[in-house]
C-alpha cells in the first residue's frame, strides 16, 4: 500500500512571494503518477498540476511548478508570485498506473496568502 | 457540460437512518469514484467502479454500498448512518485513454452530518 505525507499543516505567505509545499510518498512501484489538487473554501477540487513517474523533467503549469525526486519519493508543490486567490488546501495525491485509477491522498497543507 | 453533480449538496441525518447521495457524469467517463473527507485530512476512497455493472472496495468502504446500472450514475448509499459517517463525500470521475488513467473530475461534494 502506499502512502503519501504532507508534512505541513500550514504555510502563509505574501503577495507576490514564493512559497513550497512539500510531499514525500512511499511505494514500491515504478510506474505512477502525482498530483497536486487545490481546494479552495468553495471546497472544489481543482487538478493543479501532474507529473508521470517517467518522466525526469519536471511539470510546470503556469506559476505552479514541481520538483520531483523519484529516488528520494519527494513531490513538492512551488507556487510563485503568490496571488490572493492561491489561499487554499493543496493535497499532494498518488496513482499508480494500472491501479483503476485510484487516487491515495496526502492531509493537505493550507496556504494562506496575505495582502 | 456539466461535468460531475451530487445531490444534495447539504444534509443531516438521524442515527440510524438510511440515504443515498446521487453522482451524475455527463462526459462519458468510464471510471467512477467516491471519497470522504474528514475534518483535516485528506480524501479517502469508499468505493469505485471501472464501468456499468462493475464496483469495488476502497480503503473505507464500511457501512455503504454502490451500484453503476448505467455509464453516467454512481449513487452512494448510506444503511443505518452513524456519527462517524459525518463528513463531505466527493464523486469523481476519469476517462480511460489509450489504456491509461488519467487525471479524476471532481463533483463539488456533499456535506453530510449525522446526530
Amino acid at each position: 500500500a502506499q502512502t503519501v505525507t504532507q508534512s505541513q499543516p500550514e504555510m502563509s505567505v505574501q503577495e507576490a512571494e514564493t512559497v513550497t509545499l512539500s510531499c514525500t510518498y512511499d511505494t514500491s512501484e515504478n510506474n505512477y503518477y502525482l498530483f497536486w489538487y487545490k481546494q479552495p473554501p468553495s471546497r472544489q477540487m481543482i487538478l493543479v498540476i501532474r507529473q508521470e513517474a517517467y518522466k525526469q523533467q519536471n511539470a510546470t503549469e503556469n506559476r505552479f511548478s514541481v520538483n520531483f525526486q523519484k529516488a528520494a519519493k519527494s513531490f513538492s508543490l512551488k507556487i510563485s508570485d503568490s496571488q490572493l486567490g492561491d489561499t487554499a488546501m493543496y493535497f499532494c495525491a498518488f496513482m499508480k498506473q494500472g491501479g483503476w485509477g485510484k487516487l491515495q491522498f496526502g492531509a493537505g497543507t493550507q496556504v494562506v496568502v496575505t495582502p | 457540460n456539466a461535468g460531475v453533480t451530487q445531490t444534495p449538496k447539504f444534509r443531516i441525518l438521524k442515527i440510524g437512518q438510511s440515504m443515498t447521495l446521487q453522482c451524475t457524469q455527463d462526459m462519458n467517463h468510464n471510471y467512477m469514484y467516491w471519497y470522504r473527507q474528514d475534518p483535516g485530512m485528506g480524501l479517502k476512497l469508499i468505493y469505485y467502479s471501472v464501468g456499468a455493472g462493475i464496483t469495488d472496495k476502497g480503503e473505507v468502504p464500511n457501512g455503504y454500498n454502490v451500484s453503476r446500472s448505467t455509464t453516467e450514475d454512481f449513487p452512494l448509499r448510506l444503511e443505518l448512518a452513524a456519527p462517524s459517517q459525518t463528513s463531505v463525500y466527493f464523486c469523481a470521475s476519469s476517462p480511460r485513454l489509450a489504456g491509461l488513467v488519467y487525471e479524476q473530475y471532481f463533483g463539488p461534494g456533499t456535506r453530510l452530518t449525522v446526530t
